[in-house]
C-alpha cells in the first residue's frame, strides 16, 4: 500500500544546530515534493518544492533533498532558532492531488 | 500574498444539523481544497474543485458536500452532523492545477459536534 512516513517521535534540539527531518515514501512516484510548516491551531504554510529531477534546493536556512531512488526527502534547517518551534509536513504529488505525512514536530531550545 | 479566510475558527453544532463551512480566496486561483485534520491521521482531502461548478471527490467525500458558484469561494457542507465529523477542517487554493503543487491554507475551523 502506499505510505508516507515522517519521525513521529518530536525532534529536539538546541538553538545554532542543524535540524534534520527526514519523509520516507513507498509505492508513490512523485513529480513534486512539498515541505510545509504548521503551528498549533493554525493551517499549514508553504515552504519549500523539490522537483523529481532535482537533487536540492535552498531557501535561506532551509534545504532540502530529494532522492527518488531512495524514496526520500530530508528536510534541514542550518542555524535553528526557537522560533522554527513547529510541525513539519512533507507533501507529494500524486493524480493531481497532495497526499500529506503526519508531521514531526521540532522543538528549538534556547 | 495569498489570503485564504474561513468563515469561523470555532464552531460548535448538535448532531443532525446541517453545517456550512465558507472559504474565501482572494488571488483568483482557479484550484481549490478541503480538508480535515485528526490527531494521528493527519490531512484528508474531502474534496476539491479546479472550476466554478466543478467539484471532485477526495478521499473521504462521505457525509459531505461542497458548493463552488463563484471562482473565489468554496464551501464544505455537512449535510446532518455527527460525532465523528468533529475535526479541525482546513480550506486551501493553488494556482496550479497539474501536480498540485503549492497549496495556500486558511486558518481552519475547529468543529465540535455535540
Amino acid at each position: 500500500s502506499q505510505k508516507i512516513e515522517q519521525n513521529s517521535e518530536a525532534l529536539n534540539i538546541q538553538e545554532g544546530k542543524t535540524a534534520t527531518l527526514t519523509c520516507n515514501y513507498t509505492n508513490y512516484s512523485p513529480a513534486y515534493l512539498q515541505w510545509y510548516r504548521q503551528d498549533p491551531g493554525r493551517g499549514p504554510v508553504f515552504l519549500l518544492l523539490i522537483r523529481e529531477n532535482e537533487k536540492e534546493k535552498r531557501k535561506e536556512r532551509l534545504k532540502v533533498t530529494f532522492d527518488t531512488t531512495l524514496k526520500q526527502s530530508l528536510f534541514h534547517i542550518t542555524a535553528s532558532q526557537p522560533a522554527d518551534s513547529a510541525t513539519y509536513l512533507c507533501a507529494l504529488t500524486e493524480g493531481g492531488k497532495l497526499i500529506f505525512g503526519q508531521g514531526t514536530e521540532l522543538s528549538v531550545k534556547p | 500574498d495569498v489570503k485564504v479566510t474561513q468563515s469561523s475558527r470555532y464552531l460548535v453544532k448538535r448532531t443532525g444539523e446541517k453545517v456550512f463551512l465558507e472559504c474565501v480566496q482572494d488571488m483568483d486561483h482557479e484550484n481549490m481544497f478541503w480538508y480535515r485534520q485528526d490527531p494521528g491521521l493527519g490531512l484528508r482531502l474531502i474534496y476539491f474543485s479546479y472550476d466554478v461548478k466543478m467539484k471532485e471527490k477526495g478521499d473521504i467525500p462521505e457525509g459531505y458536500s461542497v458548493s463552488r458558484e463563484k471562482k473565489e469561494r468554496f464551501s464544505l457542507i455537512l449535510e446532518s452532523a455527527s460525532t465523528n465529523q468533529t475535526s479541525m477542517y482546513l480550506c486551501a487554493s493553488s494556482l496550479f492545477r497539474q501536480g498540485a503543487r503549492e497549496q495556500y491554507f486558511g486558518p481552519g475551523t475547529r468543529l465540535t459536534v455535540t
